[in-house]
């Protein structure tokens, strides 16, 4: 089975702070993806990547970025955190058909 | 109008019931249709994916109806370890990517 990975369950970061967010996938998926999911507005789509050191937006990019210098590896970066970023964070690898996520990092800003 | 509507629910059914979501599309253009399972504070997880002409998985039929641009899912003899959201996605090619849009979900509660 696919496995991906995220490096974190549970953050707790200050305003302002730079954050890094890790995922990874071990079965050389080229389709990675961050998702936000907030209740009432479901998942919402920052950034993907297709291919190593690609990347495009998604829906909502803003005040995000990405990094993928590796293809197993798909980093999601806070330049500068803010409450209303505190949210439910999920990376997803796909091949074909279907997605495998991961199982989440739960972010909260204070 | 959304991409993707699906009812938030909650439903709640008693434990062998049959209970049925629907999940309606805007995009005629739209390709492949699935279901996802998500229990509480946890990842989804692929439950089904969709076909024209409707798939049954034990217990849980999905079918499509593009003329109606909607897909269901159908629960029968529901158990208490069926209470999760089921999200509905729906993919669609676009500018050379594939999108994929998640409805926001719908919560089933079963009941003892």
């Amino acid at each position: 089975d696919v496995k991906v990975t995220q490096s974190s369950r549970y953050l707790v970061k200050r305003t302002g702070e730079k954050v890094f967010l890790e995922c990874v996938q071990d079965m050389d998926h080229e389709n990675m993806f961050w998702y936000r999911q907030d209740p009432g507005l479901g998942l919402r789509l920052i950034y993907f990547s297709y291919d190593v050191k690609m990347k495009e937006k998604g829906d909502i990019p803003e005040g995000y970025s990405v990094s993928r210098e590796k293809k197993e590896r798909f980093s999601l970066i806070l330049e500068s955190a803010s409450t209303n970023q505190t949210s439910m964070y999920l990376c997803a690898s796909s091949f074909h058909r279907g997605y495998t996520f991961g199982s989440g990092t739960r972010l909260t800003v204070v | 109008r959304k991409e993707v509507e699906q009812d938030p629910g909650p439903f709640n059914v008693p434990e062998g019931a049959t209970v049925a979501f629907n999940c309606t599309y805007s995009n005629s253009a739209s390709q492949s249709f699935f279901w996802y399972r998500q229990d509480c504070r946890k990842e989804p997880k692929l439950l089904m994916s969709v076909y024209s002409s409707g798939n049954e998985d034990g217990r849980f039929t999905a079918q499509l109806n593009r003329a109606s641009q909607y897909i269901s899912l159908l629960i029968r003899d529901s158990k208490l370890s069926d209470s999760a959201t089921y999200l509905c996605v729906v993919t669609l090619n676009s500018g050379g990517y594939q999108k994929v849009t998640f409805g926001i979900g719908t919560k089933l509660q079963v009941i003892p």
